[in-house]
């Protein structure tokens, strides 16, 4: 059965510095990987996902991922955030091939940049 | 892509009553999955429904507790039934609308049980 792990539940960073939120899945078949964010008392957004091709993703709002099949992970990262990136962040997976397949979450992590 | 609907988009429950929760999504879809969001806590999927069968639940959530309808390709039903305060939580309703997409979410349903 897959699964997520966030590794860090809540990371605290200052404005402008680098951060990187990390995820690592466990599946035994191809998967497709997901971030989303969610702000305070808002739904669900997507900020990027890898499915196939290229394993650096790029997505919105300057952030960016690596799908590392080997170390079955998928960090996000941003090379300098903003108090506005303050937020809860989500890793998900699905297994990828089949129709419908639901996704699956991890735990979160907050973000809470300050200045 | 795909737009979804939900409705009540927040309640407040009496302890032992049940709130049904509407889903209706701007195309049609195979499968509509439900997730529970309790305060401060990640999703946790309850049931995919699939229209023209019963849906399937994951572990821990039974469909005496959180019955499901799908009478067509578009709508969904959730029904939190005989609920208690441990039921306070957002449920979200969510689609794939194909294989190599992301999911899609409602804006939830902010349920208080007291």
């Amino acid at each position: 059965a897959q699964s997520v792990t966030q590794l860090d539940s809540q990371v605290p960073v200052f404005e402008e510095a680098p951060v990187e939120l990390r995820c690592n899945y466990s599946s035994s078949v191809s998967v497709y990987l997901f971030w989303y964010v969610q702000y305070p008392n808002q739904g669900l957004q997507l900020l990027l996902k890898y499915l196939s091709g290229s394993t650096l993703v790029k997505g919105i709002n300057g952030f960016e991922a690596e799908f590392n099949k080997s170390q079955t992970s998928f960090h996000l990262r941003k090379p300098s955030v903003h108090i506005s990136d303050t937020a809860e962040y989500f890793c998900a997976v699905s297994e990828g091939y089949q129709a419908g397949t639901a996704l699956i979450f991890g735990k979160g992590t907050t973000l809470s940049v300050s200045s | 892509s795909a737009v979804i609907s939900q409705k009540p988009s927040r309640d407040i429950c009496q302890r032992g009553t049940s709130l049904t929760i509407q889903c209706q999504v701007d195309s049609q879809v195979t499968m509509m999955f439900w997730y529970r969001q309790q305060p401060g806590q990640s999703l946790t999927l309850i049931a995919t429904a699939n229209q023209g069968s019963e849906a399937t639940y994951e572990s821990g959530f039974v469909i005496d507790k959180f019955p499901i309808s799908r009478p067509n390709l578009t709508f969904s039903t959730l029904t939190v039934s005989n609920m208690s305060p441990e039921d306070s939580s957002i449920y979200l309703c969510s689609v794939r609308p194909g294989i190599h997409t992301e999911a899609f979410f409602g804006q939830g349903t902010r349920l208080t049980v007291v």
